[in-house]
This record gives structure tokens, sequence and C-alpha cells, in this order.
């Protein structure tokens, strides 16, 4: 079964400081993905990658960064937490080369609370 | 602007009837669209999907219709369960380099009562 991990399911942190939300799939895929959940603004892309040191915005990359320095991790960073990216944020994974369709993954997301 | 739409929040059906859920799309490069459910507390998981060369996808109690022409898919939960109670969430995707890319709608809150 493929897995994609989310190393924190649930994160409380202040104003300000720096967070990194860290994710790992264990399936070789090339592209890994972060969105995030909101209530009533359903899963919106923040940024993906399709190969190792690639990446691209997604559709609401404000005040986010991301790092893929090996296949199988994918790191999302806020460099300066703020109130209002109090999510759930959802990594996901899939094969390249092809449509997507049944083959994207997700985690099982991670809460995170800005105070 | 809002490319992938679920005008309905929430939906409260019986056990055993139809579930019927919407979703209308404005990109008309989108060419595959998928069905992902969520639980709470939980990752979306993958249900059933449609190509857009086909108006009709079955898989057991799940159906996705798909009409091109009115930009508009459904997706038929026959007969509904207490265990289908989920978020459902319309995603679409498409060709001119973005076809790893999926577009989600807000969801569908669905509930079967008993």
């Amino acid at each position: 079964d493929v897995k994609v991990t989310q190393s924190s399911r649930y994160l409380v942190k202040r104003t300000g400081e720096k967070v990194f939300l860290e994710c790992v799939q264990d399936m070789d895929h090339e592209n890994m993905f972060w969105y995030r959940q909101d209530p009533g603004l359903g899963l919106r892309l923040i940024y993906f990658s399709y190969d190792v040191k690639m990446k691209e915005k997604g559709d609401i990359p404000e005040g986010y960064s991301v790092s893929r320095e090996k296949k199988e991790r994918f790191s999302l960073i806020l460099e300066s937490a703020s109130t209002n990216q109090t999510s759930m944020y959802l990594c996901a994974s899939s094969p390249g080369g092809q449509q997507l369709g049944n083959t994207i993954y997700f985690g099982e997301g991670s809460w995170l609370t800005v105070v | 602007d809002q490319q992938v739409k679920q005008n309905s929040p929430s939906l409260s059906v019986q056990e055993g009837r139809i579930s019927i859920l919407n979703c209308d799309y404005t990109n008309s490069m989108f060419d595959y669209f998928l069905w992902y459910k969520k639980y709470p507390a939980e990752g979306p998981t993958f249900l059933i999907s449609i190509s857009s060369i086909k108006d009709k996808n079955e898989d057991g109690r799940f159906t996705v219709f798909l009409n091109k022409s009115a930009k508009h898919l459904s997706l038929h939960i026959v007969p509904s369960q207490p265990g289908d109670s989920a978020v459902y969430f319309c995603a679409a995707s498409g060709s001119g380099g973005s076809n790893y890319k999926l577009t989600f709608g807000k969801g569908t809150l669905l509930t079967v009562n008993p």
C-alpha cells in the first residue's frame, strides 16, 4: 500500500515562528503536493513539486515556501507563521508522467494552530 | 475565480435512498474528473473518476455521470449507507501542461441518516 506520512498531526505555534511541516512518501513518486483545507473553501494547492529540487507555485503560495532535496520528502515551510495560516495541511503524492486519477494519495493531514 | 463548483454545502438523505452530489466546472480544458471522500481528521481518499471521453462510470454503489456540454458532473450513491456520511470533493484536471494538478471544489457534506 502506498503511504504518505506527515510527521506531525497536531501543532500549536506562536505568531512569527518558523514552522516546518514534513511529508514522506514510500512509493518513489515523482509528484508531491501541499494543500490546505479550510471550512467552506475546499482544498487549495499551495505548492507542488514534479522532481527533486523542482517546485512550482500553486494557487495560494504567499507566506509559504517548500523544499524537496530528496525524492521521497517534501517539506512545507512557513517562514513567519500568522494566525490566518491556522488550517489543516494535506500532503499528497502521485506518479509522474501520467494523468492523475486514482493515483493521487493523500496523507492524513497536519492540523496547525497559530496563536 | 472558482473553476470547480459544488453549490450544495450539505446534503441529508435517508439510509437506503439515493444520494446525488453535483459539481459544475468552468474550464473547458478539464478532461478528467474525480471524486474524493473525506472523513474528519483524515486525508481525502479517492472514490471514482471519469474521463471526458465517457459520460458514465460505475463502481459498485457509486456512479459518476458527466455532461460535457453542460460542464456538469454528478455522483450517485445507491443505496446510501450511514458509513457514507463524509465530505465529498469534486476535482478536475486538464491538459495543457497542468495534467498533474487537481483543482478541487469546496466540498459537500453528506449525512446519511439511519
